[in-house]
């Protein structure tokens, strides 16, 4: 069964503080890997996508990494600020198909 | 702004209703997808179409059905409804088919089951 779980659940940090949020992918055949930024109530927004043989990418204050053979993605986020309080979903694709997990409530306090 | 267009944005009805909700995808983009959103789920992918053809199936209840039209708006009908189907609906549009596609998505519509 395609799955796909993100550590933590939830995580509390100080405004410009960094912080590193994991994800565990058990998909088959792996297409890529994304990363979302969702803000209460609205939709899901991209921050990355990275194919099975990309490493890192970046995409302003956030920093994706991608191990595919251990199958784990981390999203680093750089010098916090409050507009990134929000839940971070990690999605593997397999074929048409995208599998999300339930995300990583991030919320950033002054 | 994504350029995704969802309607309505909140719906309250009753059980045993129907409803459709409306998705127009940014311009240009051939490829539509429907995605549920409930409290203690993640985000659960239904349906997607590509040029007004179904191209991939997730999990989608019998009692729900959608279509792409000539315009490339797509409508999701949700029929016989349980308490159980509200959620977060979200549209989402890309250029492609499959692949390494940026999927964009709507603003959602909420859905409330009574």
């Amino acid at each position: 069964k395609n799955q796909v779980e993100q550590s933590p659940q939830s995580l509390i940090i100080l405004e410009g503080k960094n912080c590193t949020l994991q994800c565990n992918y058990t998909v088959s055949p792996f297409s890529n890997l994304r990363w979302y930024k969702q803000d209460t109530g609205r939709g899901p927004v991209s921050l990355t996508i990275m194919t099975f043989s990309e490493n890192t990418k970046s995409n302003g204050r956030y920093t994706a990494t991608l191990d595919a053979d251990t199958k784990q993605s981390s999203l680093h986020i750089t010098a916090s600020q409050l507009s990134d309080s929000a839940s971070y979903i990690c999605v593997a694709q397999t074929g048409y198909a995208l599998n999300f997990g339930k995300g990583t409530s991030l919320l950033v306090t002054p | 702004d994504s350029g995704v267009t969802q309607t309505p944005k909140h719906l309250i009805t009753a059980t045993g209703q129907r409803v459709t909700l409306r998705c127009s995808p940014r311009s240009g983009d051939l490829s539509v997808y429907w995605y549920q959103q409930s409290l203690d789920q993640g985000l659960q992918f239904l349906i997607q179409y590509y040029n007004g053809e179904e191209r991939a199936k997730g999990n989608i209840l019998e009692r729900f059905s959608a279509q792409q039209f000539p315009d490339l708006h797509s409508e999701l009908n949700l029929s016989s409804l349980e308490l159980g189907d509200s959620a977060l609906y979200f549209c989402a549009s890309s250029s492609g088919l499959a692949g390494v596609h940026e999927q964009y998505f709507g603003p959602g519509t909420r859905l409330t089951v009574t």
